[in-house]
């Protein structure tokens, strides 16, 4: 069964940094998303993506915050300058654009100290 | 008033028991409405879309109520491996429309089932 791959699993950076989470779709959807998850908080919506724009973002990705398709595999989320606040699980998303279901990667677990 | 709101639990019931999970969401235009689940640490996994006749996979059935803005979702005859957090996930964009869609999560209620 096709699924969302996201590398690193764990990124610890000190803050200050600039980090860039990987992720792989699935290979024939159009439409890619990224989520946050605060530990023991809920997921929340960061930037939806198609035809290598920007579909719809939150108050949360700000110019801090950008997101690219490399190349026709890879979708990345790049934070430039990261904050102790910025700790987060982060979530790619992917949906085929026929229905709205989307499917989630396992998630890179970001620390900043 | 939160966007999508659940009961964050825990419920506590043994192996076979019937338990039945709520969520109310705030935005009248929302059209698509989803249970994921989601294991400690782990990433949401869909449980199932949640249509207007409500619907049922094995031993999960959804119902939702647009008039009251409810949904719900009911697990019988629950196992162990059933233990997880359950999401309300509702979205602005219609089923089967295509296109991109925010999805807004609730908090999730957590289910604990034990021997």
């Amino acid at each position: 069964e096709p699924e969302v791959t996201q590398t690193p699993s764990h990124q610890v950076t000190q803050m200050g940094q600039e980090v860039i989470l990987r992720c792989v779709p699935i290979s024939n959807h159009l439409y890619f998303y990224w989520y946050r998850q605060i530990l023991g908080q809920k997921v929340e919506f960061l930037v939806s993506f198609y035809n290598n724009e920007i579909s719809e973002k939150s108050e949360i990705f700000d110019d801090q915050f950008s997101v690219e398709r490399p190349d026709g595999s890879n979708f990345t989320l790049k934070i430039r300058s990261t904050k102790l606040e910025d700790s987060a699980m982060y979530f790619c998303a992917s949906s085929d654009g026929q229905v709205v279901e989307q499917y989630f990667g396992p998630g890179t677990r970001l620390t900043v100290t | 008033r939160k966007e999508v709101e659940q009961d964050p639990g825990p419920f506590n019931v043994p192996e076979g028991a019937t338990v039945a999970f709520n969520c109310t969401y705030s935005n009248s235009a929302s059209q698509s409405f989803f249970w994921y689940r989601q294991d400690c640490r782990k990433e949401p996994k869909l449980l199932m879309s949640v249509y207007s006749s409500g619907n049922e996979d094995g031993r999960f059935t959804a119902q939702l109520n647009r008039a009251s803005q409810y949904i719900s979702l009911l697990i019988r005859d629950s196992k162990l491996s059933d233990s997880a957090t359950y999401l309300c996930v509702v979205s602005l964009t219609p089923p089967f429309s295509g296109g991109y869609n925010k999805l807004i999560f609730g908090a999730g209620t957590r289910l604990a089932v034990h021997p």
